[in-house]
């Protein structure tokens, strides 16, 4: 079974500070993304990456930044936290580009 | 440019009746599509995907979707309701980009499944 996993169920930070989420897959994909979940709102595409040392933005890019330094290991940088950046966090990544995405538990993010 | 429109925000079943979660999409590229469920506290996970193959798609758990070019459709749909169904569902077009296929998800229509 593929296996996604995030750093942290649960991230509280203090607004201004640096962030890292990180994410890592177990089944050498090609393709990672990072979404991020509000209610009412679904799932949007902050940044993915198609292969190590790539990455394309998504539909909402703006205050984040991403590193894939590694094939199996993508990460979601959030140089300045800022209030309306709290939300669900979710990473997946498929094997190519067509295939299924599979997604991690989800990483729950406040910043006061 | 893709989008998705999900017409139920919440939709409430009895037990062991049919369910009929609505999906409409806009795309200007063959599209592929897809349902995700997420139950609570858990990661999203892929119910079905269409991707130009046969309309009628089918799914785990018991449901399955059909694709309706002239309508824009894609209901998910399953003939009696569990229990265990009762979960937020995501509706998802997706377009290849670059090196990645770029998801669009709907806002979600929650499932209410009463004894």
């Amino acid at each position: 079974d593929v296996k996604v996993t995030q750093s942290s169920r649960y991230l509280v930070k203090r607004t201004g500070e640096k962030v890292f989420l990180e994410c890592v897959q177990d089944m050498d994909h090609e393709n990672m993304f990072w979404y991020r979940q509000d209610p009412g709102l679904g799932l949007r595409l902050i940044y993915f990456s198609y292969d190590v040392k790539m990455k394309e933005k998504g539909d909402i890019p703006e205050g984040y930044s991403v590193s894939r330094e590694k094939k199996e290991r993508f990460s979601l940088i959030l140089e300045s936290a800022s209030t309306n950046q709290t939300s669900m966090y979710l990473c997946a990544s498929s094997l190519g580009a067509t295939d299924t995405q599979y997604f991690g538990p989800g990483t729950r993010l406040t910043v006061l | 440019a893709q989008s998705v429109t999900q017409l139920d925000s919440h939709v409430s079943v009895s037990e062991g009746t049919p369910v009929l979660l609505r999906c409409n999409y806009s795309s200007s590229y063959s599209p592929s599509l897809f349902w995700y469920v997420q139950h609570p506290n858990k990661g999203l996970q892929l119910l079905l995907k269409y991707t130009s193959a046969a309309t009628l798609v089918k799914g785990i758990n018991g449901f399955e979707a059909e694709f309706k070019k002239s309508e824009t459709s894609f209901h998910l749909t399953k003939p009696s309701a569990h229990m265990s169904d009762a979960a937020e569902y995501f509706c998802v077009v997706g377009r290849l980009t670059g090196g990645g296929n770029k998801l669009t998800f709907g806002t979600g229509t929650q499932l209410k499944v009463e004894l």
